[in-house]
């Protein structure tokens, strides 16, 4: 199995709502990511959690906050976003450790469109 | 800083035809370069990963090169089929972690009948 799943795959939020993107997989990886996609660009990376703690944060706004609840599952919790904040959000993971050539595998990305 | 970039921008082709899609990086020090595939609205899908004692690695029709002296790399797809039509992402990796990878901003392919 070497699936990324992440729910939903559409998300449509108020500025005022809260939410939260779930990513799930069962790999054993021990590193995850979060990426933002807007159209036409590559992604941007957000957040990296390795042996789920918080490794790397891109200067994220804190109206994103991610959540590693163990090694499987990783969230990013949506609160007040902006409508420029729309675009497709790419969860990923990779084994983890220090060996770089690991590949890294994304899910199928949730898009998310604030109004 | 380092920087990956692709050409062509965009390209279209028969189907059935090959086509070749370039990536020049400057990052430094490197560890390993990576081409996705990314279908629209969809996640990258990993075609072929190379380090720098590799010169050319094959997936079924992709075949990706990589010069380490010139940094540079190709992806070149044969006998094109409509289901390539995707953006073809090169990816590359800095020796010292593999959470800061610099990504190109694509080419993106259309095949036509």
């Amino acid at each position: 199995d070497t699936e990324v799943t992440q729910t939903p795959k559409h998300l449509v939020m108020g500025m005022t709502n809260k939410k939260s993107l779930k990513c799930e997989q069962h790999m054993g990886h021990r590193a995850m990511y979060w990426y933002k996609q807007k159209a036409k660009k590559p992604p941007e990376l957000m957040f990296v959690y390795s042996y789920e703690k918080l490794s790397i944060n891109e200067s994220v706004p804190s109206r994103f906050s991610p959540e590693c609840p163990n090694s499987s599952l990783l969230n990013l919790h949506l609160h007040a976003l902006q409508p420029e904040d729309s675009a497709l959000y790419l969860c990923a993971s990779s084994p983890g450790g220090r060996n770089s050539g690991n590949t890294i595998y994304f899910g199928e990305g949730s898009w998310l469109t604030v109004v | 800083k380092n920087q990956v970039e692709q050409s062509p921008q965009s390209l279209i082709i028969l189907e059935g035809k090959n086509c070749t899609l370039q990536c020049n990086y400057t990052v430094s020090p490197f560890s390993n370069l990576r081409w996705y595939k990314q279908d629209t609205g969809r996640g990258p899908v990993s075609l072929t990963i190379m380090t720098f004692s590799e010169n050319t690695k094959s997936n079924g029709r992709y075949t990706a090169t990589l010069d380490a002296d010139t940094k540079q790399s190709s992806l070149h797809i044969t006998a094109s089929q409509l289901s390539d039509s995707a953006s073809y992402i090169c990816v590359v990796s800095p020796f010292y972690t593999a959470s800061k990878l610099t990504f190109g901003t694509g080419t993106r392919l259309q095949v036509t009948l």
